[in-house]
């Protein structure tokens, strides 16, 4: 699988937007860009998915550079709610049964 | 609301018990998945199912088997419990891959097995 590179830690103020970095350099061209993440004592949820355009969802958006190999998942307005590590994971399209594989991720701080 | 439970959040048991770890997910999903987090080793897949019946050995398959004989249920089976085997154990199901779709995998809130 390819692999990602976080920082191992962030942290931001309540209310202020949040980026998360990942960088991807060997990614393939059908691997899409996902991000989970893991609040405390709860099991990862999802957060994001891309492929070559930004996205946009309720939760977060992804910015993904011209060249796939680094994104950017941006929480507009963070809250306290949202300190979790984050995850950054490529996955082929083709595996419906596929794993999961998680770094170590980022762990985000939200300072009140 | 989509929904994996898991049977416990907390267990301990001791050497050499068998464990049985449920999960039940009612998104009607195809596929169903056993992973362990330890730290610093991250997400580590054991087992998943494909379909009823079925099962693929993922990456640390040794000490555990998992049995599906009803679609929305997949039970996570230690034989012979050892202390290495203490960890938080999280239960993911998802759909099975269809043009437009994506495959996201919803997770369970996990069991935290202590083996003493």
């Amino acid at each position: 699988d390819a692999k990602t590179t976080q920082p191992n830690s962030m942290e931001s103020n309540e209310e202020e937007p949040v980026h998360l970095p990942c960088n991807h350099s060997t990614i393939s061209g059908t691997d899409y860009i996902h991000w989970y993440r893991q609040l405390p004592s709860q099991g990862p949820e999802y957060v994001i998915h891309g492929l070559t355009s930004n996205v946009n969802n309720r939760m977060a958006s992804l910015a993904i550079a011209e060249d796939r190999k680094s994104s950017t998942l941006i929480l507009h307005r963070a809250t306290l709610r949202d300190a979790a590590v984050y995850y950054c994971i490529l996955r082929d399209r083709g595996g419906g049964a596929d794993g999961l594989t998680f770094g170590k991720g980022t762990h985000l701080i939200i300072q009140p | 609301d989509v929904k994996v439970t898991q049977s416990s959040r907390y267990l301990v048991k001791r050497t050499g018990e068998k464990v049985f770890l449920e999960c039940v997910q009612d998104m009607d999903h195809e596929n169903m998945f056993w992973y362990r987090q330890d730290p610093g080793l991250g997400l580590r897949l054991i087992y998943f199912s494909y379909d009823v019946k079925m099962k693929e050995k993922g990456d640390i398959p040794e000490g555990y088997s998992v049995s599906r004989e009803k679609k929305e249920r997949f039970s996570l089976i230690l034989e012979s419990a050892s202390t290495n085997q203490t960890s938080m154990y999280l239960c993911a199901s998802s759909p099975t891959l269809s043009a437009g779709d994506y495959n996201e995998q919803f997770f369970g809130p996990g069991t935290r097995l202590t083996v003493l």
